[in-house]
């Protein structure tokens, strides 16, 4: 079956505008994460979304990023105001039931570029 | 907190050599360990894993054994080929800490024909 996507796969925008980012997940995935890998470094969490529980936000780094979850579907990583710290490859992962030893499952990712 | 230490890369080996990537955690409890990889151009993808002590993961001829004595996941393979250069990163997940993979900062691994 399909696997995870993300749209665009590409970004690159000015500072100080802002961007979308989206992320289908596997269908009939119940957890979704977004991830951030910088130039050289690990991935760092950002957000995740189970079910219909309020999301753990506490990976954003500052309140101009924001994130929706259409129900068990779609999401929307928004990134306000752009940095050029903003600059990295934005992952989005889901897994079945957001288990403590299940697989992730992640997307191609969206390479951002702020100039 | 969660942190995950692995080895510092990029490491450089031959085609048919031994390969060892550490990998060094600290977590309170019984976290559930991960090597992921991401080959040129591809998206990050599950290699192995461990969800409980002295488990070994395995796959593709690469092993790991989660060690909780010496909270370690290192990740080995007997006879490394062109096509397993890539990246590795070691993570970890426990709900103790919220509901996340944390990742290592990674391994490049470029194997020489």
């Amino acid at each position: 079956g399909a696997g995870v996507s993300q749209s665009p796969s590409n970004k690159v925008t000015e500072k100080g505008k802002d961007v979308e980012l989206r992320c289908d997940p596997i269908s009939g995935h119940t957890a979704l994460y977004w991830y951030r890998q910088r130039l050289g470094q690990g991935l760092e969490f950002l957000i995740y979304f189970q079910g219909n529980s309020a999301p753990d936000k506490s990976g954003l780094p500052s309140d101009r990023f924001s994130a929706e979850r259409t129900g068990e579907s779609v999401s929307t990583l928004t990134i306000q105001r752009t940095q050029q710290e903003d600059s990295a490859v934005y992952l989005c992962a889901s897994s079945l039931y957001g288990r403590v030893g299940g697989e992730q499952f992640f997307g191609p990712g969206t390479r951002l570029t702020v100039l | 907190g969660n942190s995950v230490t692995q080895m510092e890369g990029p490491v450089t080996l031959s085609e048919e050599a031994f390969l060892t990537i550490n990998c060094t955690y600290t977590a309170t409890g019984y976290p559930s360990l991960f090597w992921y990889v991401q080959y040129p151009g591809e998206g990050l993808q599950l290699l192995l894993k461990a969800t409980k002590a002295d488990d070994k993961g395995s796959n593709k001829g690469f092993e790991a054994t989660y060690r909780k004595e010496t909270t370690s996941f290192h990740l080995e393979k007997g006879s490394v080929q062109v096509s397993d250069s890539a990246v590795y990163f070691c993570a970890l997940h426990s709900m103790e800490y919220g509901n996340k993979l944390v990742f290592g900062a990674g391994t490049i691994l470029r194997v020489k024909s």
